[in-house]
């Protein structure tokens, strides 16, 4: 069964912090994301990557960094977290053909809260 | 304009009711579609692909528009289970991001006794 999985389920961090969310696929899929999802704002793209050490800005990336050393992991870092960063946070993965197939795998989410 | 809308809802059906969403998508290039399903609390999953000709699995039927750009989920028999909130997925190009699947907001379903 495919998987993936997120290490924090649930955070508490105060503004100003270093957050580092971080995502594991087990599917050796080349493709990884990060999203946010807010109370009517829907899933926002924050970063993906298309494989290993490669990054590319989704629509929201102000405020966050991301790191893909290894094909299998995909870690999301707020280098200083604001309160307005507080947020479900969705990690994904696809496989090669995700244009045609749409299937992203995701994880179940890492609620961060900043105070 | 947003690129992919959807009523937010909620939708309150009975059981065995038949409801329907729609979704409308603003990029007429858009290339394939999809609807997800995401359970309170939960993951978002897919649920179908739209295709031109029209798809069904089950109790769902999935439509899409071209000329008018929007797609459609029909649900048959409504089962308590269906309860969930149900996202449009449209591939388009996305000028920031390059890459193509765009969410809408989601749909949200509450299916009653």
């Amino acid at each position: 069964d495919v998987k993936v999985t997120q290490s924090s389920r649930y955070l508490v961090k105060r503004t100003g912090e270093k957050v580092f969310l971080e995502c594991v696929q087990d599917m050796d899929h080349e493709n990884m994301f990060w999203y946010r999802q807010d109370p009517g704002l829907g899933l926002r793209l924050i970063y993906f990557s298309y494989d290993v050490k490669m990054k590319e800005k989704g629509d929201i990336p102000e405020g966050y960094s991301v790191s893909r050393e290894k094909k299998e992991r995909f870690s999301l870092i707020l280098e200083s977290a604001s309160t307005n960063q507080t947020s479900m946070y969705l990690c994904a993965s696809s496989g090669l053909g995700t244009l045609n197939t749409g299937e992203l795998f995701f994880g179940e989410g890492s609620r961060l809260t900043v105070l | 304009r947003k690129e992919v809308e959807q009523d937010p809802g909620p939708f309150n059906v009975p059981e065995g009711a038949t409801v329907a969403f729609n979704c409308t998508y603003s990029n007429s290039a858009s290339q394939s579609f999809f609807w997800y399903r995401q359970d309170c609390r939960k993951e978002p999953k897919l649920l179908m692909s739209v295709y031109s000709s029209g798809n069904e699995d089950g109790r769902f039927t999935a439509q899409l528009n071209r000329a008018s750009q929007y797609i459609s989920l029909l649900i048959r028999d409504s089962k308590l289970s269906d309860s969930a909130t149900y996202l449009c997925v449209v591939n388009l190009l996305n000028s920031n991001s390059g890459y193509a699947l765009n969410f809408g907001k989601g749909t949200s379903l509450l299916v009653t006794p």
